[in-house]
């Protein structure tokens, strides 16, 4: 069965670059969630996505934003990129928003050098 | 403010006996429990998850409890098995809202 797929799977990007993370969600799941997970830490949401429309908000830096297509895959813009944003970033997808599991990608490791 | 909390950071159980997995919440609003397996480096895997309006949950190997007037939710894994080595997250959602609540995870080593 069909996935969620980030990618890249690694990227290594120098202080105040920008970087650009894409998610492709399972078939016919309509919802995107984006996840942070420093080392050691546990997941810390982001924001996630119902039908194109940003459906909810957690900690993310205003020197990041994001977005769902038509096609309902999501990508995380992320600028002024510093040291602290090195971490894996998980996307996750979903039918609907009640009462459902969540799939998660392989994740997008980012090294800010 | 951690609303989802697994205060055992690790455990470990022979291959063959019960592991048993807690979490607790805080937020009385959460009506949705997940359990996710994750490997270093690796997504995490969907395990197993229940309702609120259930207080158990049974797939194979994997049962989960819930007891909402303690606000705590239970993983069973039996019999345990080496393949189950990785680290447990509990995860819970609102009705209000859209997204997925972590706790800090519990790092499960079954010894064969």
């Amino acid at each position: 069965a069909a996935g969620v797929i980030q990618s890249p799977r690694h990227l290594i990007k120098e202080k105040r670059e920008t970087a650009t993370l894409k998610c492709y969600p399972i078939p016919r799941h309509d919802t995107v969630y984006w996840y942070q997970q420093g080392p050691g830490q546990d997941p810390q949401f982001l924001i996630s996505f119902y039908e194109k429309m940003q459906s909810d908000k957690g900690s993310i830096p205003d020197r990041f934003s994001a977005q769902q297509f038509s096609d309902y895959h999501s990508e995380l813009n992320m600028s002024s990129l510093e040291l602290g944003d090195s971490a894996l970033y998980f996307c996750a997808s979903s039918l609907g928003t009640r009462n459902t599991e969540a799939f998660f990608g392989q994740g997008t490791r980012l090294t800010v050098v | 403010d951690q609303q989802v909390k697994q205060n055992s950071p690790s455990l470990s159980v022979q291959e063959g006996r019960i592991s048993i997995l807690n979490c607790d919440y805080t937020n009385s609003m959460f009506d949705y429990f997940l359990w996710y397996k994750k490997y270093p480096a690796e997504g995490p895997t969907f395990l197993i998850s229940i309702s609120s309006i259930k207080d158990k949950n049974e797939d194979g190997r994997f049962t989960v409890f819930l007891n909402k007037s303690a606000k705590h939710l239970s993983l069973h894994i039996v019999p345990s098995q080496p393949g189950d080595s990785a680290v447990y997250f509990c995860a819970a959602r609102s009705h209000t809202g859209n997204q997925f609540y972590f706790g800090t995870g519990t790092s499960l080593t079954v010894i064969p």
